[in-house]
């Protein structure tokens, strides 16, 4: 059981816009530490998408936009196309447990 | 351009040892803090511990706490991880990753390609 909440899976069609959602609470997103997302490609390492909740590294498409708000964030993935078929997963930090915290990950597939 | 190289990976059995290995170039390493971060077959990620760049600082997670230790030699560039009393439950793949610290967290920036660990009789 996962501290931040994701949804299992999420799938939509090429062009579509997709958002996968990471619930957490009082003692992580909703006192305010930031959320960070990450793409997991197949048989691949974790990838850096958005960090301090809406920010992009460099090299990562506009595509990918992140938002926070109170116990929640999200990540929406517009313009979708084959090859954002991933594991994407939230992270930020749990003051209760003193340790960074992960989601359970989505897999998002492209219809 | 950052590279991360885990070696050290294997079978071992219950309740035996390992030792990870990262290489780490094309950054100055003794200024980064490191990480190990897990993945169980299958399942999702798990942030296992951390070290500070002068070694000052050590935390890990409550699930390997006083079995696995962190480690690193910055002359060689190189960060490790000892895993002992191993439990079937740590069979994984571990990746050593950076992080760098934004406000009040942290996130991982530079990831390596990861080292499976199985535990098995």
């Amino acid at each position: 059981q996962s501290v931040l909440t994701q949804p299992p899976s999420v799938s939509g069609a090429p062009g579509q816009r997709v958002t996968i959602s990471c619930t957490g609470s009082s003692s992580n997103i909703g006192a305010g530490y930031d959320v960070h997302w990450y793409q997991q490609l197949p048989g691949t390492a974790p990838k850096l998408l958005i960090y301090g909740n809406i920010n992009r590294p460099s090299g990562v498409f506009d595509r990918f936009s992140g938002s926070k708000s109170g116990t929640s964030a999200s990540l929406a993935i517009t313009g979708l196309q084959a090859e954002d078929e991933a594991d994407y997963y939230c992270q930020s930090y749990d003051s209760s447990l003193n340790a960074v915290v992960f989601g359970g990950g989505t897999k998002l597939t492209v219809l | 351009e950052v590279q991360l190289v885990e070696s050290g990976g294997g079978l071992v059995r219950p309740g035996g040892s390992l030792r990870l290995s990262c290489a780490a170039s094309g950054f100055t390493f003794s200024s980064y803090s490191m990480n190990w971060v897990r993945q169980a077959p299958g399942k999702g990620l798990e942030w296992v511990s951390s070290i500070s760049g002068n070694t000052k600082y050590m935390y890990y997670s409550g699930s390997v706490r006083g079995r696995f230790t962190i480690s690193r030699d910055n002359a060689q560039n190189s960060l490790y991880l000892q895993l002992n009393s191993l439990r079937a439950e740590d069979t994984a793949v571990y990746y050593c990753a950076t992080h760098t610290i934004t406000g009040n967290t942290r996130y991982f920036d530079y990831w390596g390609q990861g080292a499976l660990v199985t535990v098995s009789s």
